[in-house]
């Protein structure tokens, strides 16, 4: 009940194409949906959260897609550039706790 | 700002060592995680602290693995003995708060290939 789902596990996209990455949870206590983005040799870096109190959420070319009903959230890269090319994480967690539940990751490449 | 610093940045070490990895989180941060991240279980917390308290530790694998954090600048991750199912990269991230959704910043990462 604590999992997180993540996928695709690898993406390729075509510059200038939209990147979705998918992720799925089943505990309802989850309240807070973070992205993380982490380069080779890099630690995670925090892109982009929602809480599902809204069903959409964009910051520039990202943007986060939350449905509570089904409990399911996506991340949606729009214009994808080489630069984007990175892992991709979801996340969840809850009031209460700061412990962060992470998908399995997705491996974004963006061809130029 | 020079964000969480980690060492060593990789670690080579031979089944039974003892292995300490090193954090120093963001100045004026209080609350430190530690994770560790393999290709099999992905990115997974091994336990985290408030105010240099342990408040959840229930991802620390076995006895082997220990932390602490004596102040509020530093915390070290233990392995003793180590075993080459504890080869992975172990992350130190710190927050400026105790809410759950305060952003955590990571470190670069501890590479730690046990043979």
């Amino acid at each position: 009940q604590q999992q997180v789902k993540q996928s695709p596990q690898s993406l390729i996209v075509q510059k200038g194409g939209i990147s979705i990455i998918n992720c799925a949870y089943e505990n309802t206590a989850f309240d807070y949906f973070p992205w993380y983005q982490q380069f080779p040799g890099k630690g995670p870096a925090l892109l982009i959260a929602i809480r599902p109190d809204v069903s959409e959420k964009k910051e520039g070319r990202f943007t986060i897609s939350f449905n509570k009903s089904a409990k399911q959230f996506s991340l949606h890269i729009m214009d994808s550039q080489p630069g984007d090319s990175a892992t991709y994480f979801c996340a969840a967690t809850f009031q209460g706790a700061q412990k962060l539940v992470f998908g399995q990751g997705t491996r974004l490449t963006i061809n130029p | 700002d020079a964000g969480v610093i980690q060492s060593p940045r990789h670690e080579v070490t031979e089944m039974g060592q003892e292995v300490t990895l090193r954090c120093k989180p963001i100045s004026g941060h209080n609350s430190l995680f530690w994770y560790r991240q393999t290709m099999m279980r992905g990115l997974e917390l091994l336990i985290y602290f408030n105010n240099n308290v342990p408040i959840d530790d229930s991802g620390m694998p076995e006895d082997r693995f220990s932390a602490k954090m004596p102040n509020a600048s530093f915390s070290t991750l233990k392995i003793q003995p180590s075993e080459p199912r504890d080869s992975a990269v172990y992350f130190c991230a710190s927050s400026g708060g105790q809410v759950h959704t305060d952003t955590q910043y990571f470190g670069p990462g501890t590479r730690l290939t046990v043979l």
